[in-house]
């Protein structure tokens, strides 16, 4: 079963503005990592945070981390039209789960001109 | 450019007749992802390998199988598709040094998008 829920499902915004989603998961983390997906493309990368972090920035980007509610957010300040994607947190869990990416449902993000 | 190649882009294919979809990469990376994502779903991993070491997720069907002839190469074959294996497939690859992993982020393919007719 999935690990993470993430909402909103969709987000539709002007550009400029700033877009917020956020993550939740079900079992403890070794890290949390953001990535995004145009359409019909594959994933790309964004920002990891590790379980013992708790604020991370790149750019316009911010993720935050709470790991005694077990969810994250992610930031995208001044958003352009160009960050119109699909957004995926996937977490990776210890033991047996390590080095295997686990994600959630993704945020659908519209960012108009 | 460093990167994951997938081939082809698109594939369609007849119901029960077998495809292999390819993946390279030029990262010389040790660890090789496969995942389907179905429409407007979240990424879901079938299999890995660790070098050689070929790891198989529990809910992954018997249709689904791998190999992985050498680091820069890694395939997807789907033995007899059915119309629920229409997805798209992404290729991943994730860097290692010696036995841990060291290098968290894993560099996707651009996708392969089955057709099932």
């Amino acid at each position: 079963s999935q690990q993470g829920e993430e909402d909103p499902q969709a987000l539709s915004i002007q550009e400029g503005e700033n877009a917020t989603m956020n993550c939740s998961y079900k079992t403890s983390i070794n890290n949390l990592q953001w990535y995004r997906q145009n359409s019909g493309r594959g994933l790309v990368h964004l920002i990891l945070i590790r379980s013992n972090e708790r604020e991370k920035h790149s750019g316009r980007l911010r993720v935050t981390l709470d790991t005694s509610k077990k969810s994250s957010s992610l930031l995208i300040t001044a958003s352009r039209a160009a960050d119109t994607a699909s957004y995926f947190c996937a977490t990776e869990a210890g033991g047996t789960s390590y080095g295997k990416l686990t994600f959630g449902q993704g945020t659908i993000l519209t960012v108009h001109p | 450019d460093a990167m994951v190649i997938q081939n082809p882009r698109y594939q369609v294919t007849q119901f029960g007749k077998p495809v292999t979809l390819s993946c390279s990469q030029t990262l010389n990376h040790n660890v090789m992802y496969w995942y389907q994502q179905k429409s407007s779903q979240a990424p879901k991993l079938l299999f890995h390998y660790y070098d050689k070491d070929f790891n198989n997720e529990a809910d992954t069907p018997d249709n689904f199988q791998s190999r992985r002839p050498n680091t820069s190469f890694c395939f997807l074959d789907i033995r007899s598709p059915g119309l629920g294996d229409a997805a798209m497939y992404l290729c991943a690859t994730r860097g290692t040094a010696g036995l841990h992993i060291q290098f968290d982020e894993q560099f996707f393919g651009p996708g392969t998008r089955l057709t099932v007719l």
